[in-house]
């Protein structure tokens, strides 16, 4: 069955340039998450959206981040102004719901992004 | 604050057992995960433990102990394609998962 897709699988852009990066979750998930993972690191949580809401936006690094989501589907992260500590890939994950019985709550990733800034 | 602890890296053989720890600090626990990462591949759901004891699932068995914030993944009959990294995550009181750093598997022949 289909999984959760993200465009593009790589990007790479100079420095001081806008990047807009998409999230396709699993149909029927309402929510969503967006992580950022440098090399050799691990998850860092950006943002989470329950539906088209996000009620908590405390993990994006800077105000130049924003993350929107429409129909409760496809949401979007955009960079402005991109910086070169903003390159690592950037992982998009759905699940059922955000609360409830232990399945619910596995995250499903989608392949990344992965985001170079030169 | 809030702090997933786990090995940086580990080695092991082909064929044999390992155990990865995985301690944590949390406000508040409803449950701990275990992804596998390839490398330059996403994270995969491996194993959800949310009361204490060991849940078996083929070669990968998960454990939890809530009252000393522990728990362990462990693989046997190791297989080179378990070359991976290994992701303990928590759920503390609200939606969201604490995830520590991952540890690094290396299996050699």
């Amino acid at each position: 069955g289909a999984g959760v897709s993200q465009s593009p699988s790589n990007k790479v852009t100079e420095k001081g340039k806008d990047v807009e990066l998409r999230c396709d979750p699993i149909s029927g998930h309402t929510a969503l998450y967006w992580y950022r993972q440098s090399l050799g690191q691990g998850l860092e949580f950006l943002i989470y959206f329950q539906g088209n809401s996000a009620p908590d936006k405390s993990g994006l690094p800077s105000d130049r981040f924003s993350a929107e989501r429409t129909g409760g589907s496809v949401s979007t992260l955009t960079i402005q102004r991109t910086q070169q500590e903003d390159s690592a890939v950037y992982l998009c994950a759905s699940s059922l719901v955000a609360s409830g019985g232990p399945n619910p709550y596995e995250q499903y990733f989608g392949p990344g992004t992965r985001l170079t800034v030169t | 604050g809030q702090n997933i602890d786990q090995p940086t890296e580990m080695t092991a053989t082909e064929g044999a057992i390992v155990q990865i720890n995985c301690t944590y600090q949390t406000s508040g626990f409803n449950g701990l995960f275990w992804y596998q990462q390839h490398a330059g591949e996403a994270p995969t759901f491996l194993s959800y433990n949310v009361l204490d004891g060991l849940e078996e699932k083929g070669r990968f068995s998960s454990f939890l102990s809530r009252s000393k914030g522990y728990s362990y993944l462990l693989l046997k009959e190791l297989q080179m394609k378990d070359s991976a990294s290994y992701l303990c995550a928590v759920k503390g009181s609200n939606y969201q998962l604490i995830w520590g750093a991952g540890t690094k598997l290396i299996i050699k022949p």
